[in-house]
């Protein structure tokens, strides 16, 4: 299985829902960091949570890592239609390197439904 | 924020010829940038780490013969996919790696993506 897998792979919500998804890694990591991807478009960075956090908050954003259950989840309260797009966790195992090569999960395709 | 371009955003091009990808951090520095290929509703796939000065370090099952990359400056990378086949069509996007260190050490900062396609 590939480091980094994300579910459910589609989810699909009502506005003012909240959305939870989850992230699923196989190896030791240094950091685990959060992404959205608009249809055909970049990536944005949405958070990132180191190996010894356990929890992290911004905005309507709430991370959490379990390192002894190698998975991490991301919760998105009060959904908009805005954030309609692809999540995906992305692991980093390396430490104190120039640029981290990270791995990245499948992604979950969330729809907030207006 | 740290902001990255690519150019072009789509390009079509012909089976048998090479096309070039630029990717450019605007307003910092970038010791590394990253190439990744997505395959439509998949996942990103690094392709390769481009350090500046350097020569780039491929993925496994990346011919290194065929997606050329350049790393001539701290603010520019190239990607060229010499002698395109239609199984080259796909979305590619590059991220930068600040050289500052800081707060986003270990930030990646993506591009918006080329589209690729191959007739």
């Amino acid at each position: 299985s590939q480091q980094g897998e994300e579910d459910p792979q589609a989810l699909s919500i009502q506005e003012g829902e909240n959305a939870t998804m989850n992230c699923s890694y196989k190896t030791s990591i240094n950091n685990l960091q959060w992404y959205r991807q608009n249809s055909g478009r970049g990536l944005v960075h949405l958070i990132l949570i180191r190996s010894n956090e356990r929890e992290k908050h911004s905005g309507r954003l709430r991370v959490t890592l379990d390192t002894s259950k190698k998975s991490s989840s991301l919760l998105i309260t009060a959904s908009r239609a805005a954030d309609t797009a692809s999540y995906f966790c992305a692991t980093d195992a390396r430490r104190e390197t120039s640029g981290s090569r990270l791995t990245f999960g499948e992604g979950t395709q969330l729809t907030v439904n207006p | 924020g740290a902001v990255v371009s690519q150019h072009p955003s789509r390009v079509i091009c012909k089976s048998g010829t090479s096309v070039k990808i630029e990717c450019r951090s605007l307003d910092f520095q970038a010791t590394t940038m990253f190439w990744y290929r997505q395959f439509p509703k998949k996942s990103l796939m690094l392709m390769a780490t481009s350090n500046e000065g350097s020569k780039a370090t491929y993925e496994q099952g990346v011919e290194k013969d065929k997606f050329l990359i350049n790393h001539a400056s701290l603010t520019l990378s190239t990607l060229t996919v010499t002698s395109a086949h239609p199984e080259d069509s796909s979305f590619y996007i590059c991220s930068a790696h600040p050289r500052a260190r800081g707060s986003n050490f270990y930030e990646q900062y993506f591009g918006p993506g080329t589209r690729l396609t191959v007739t």
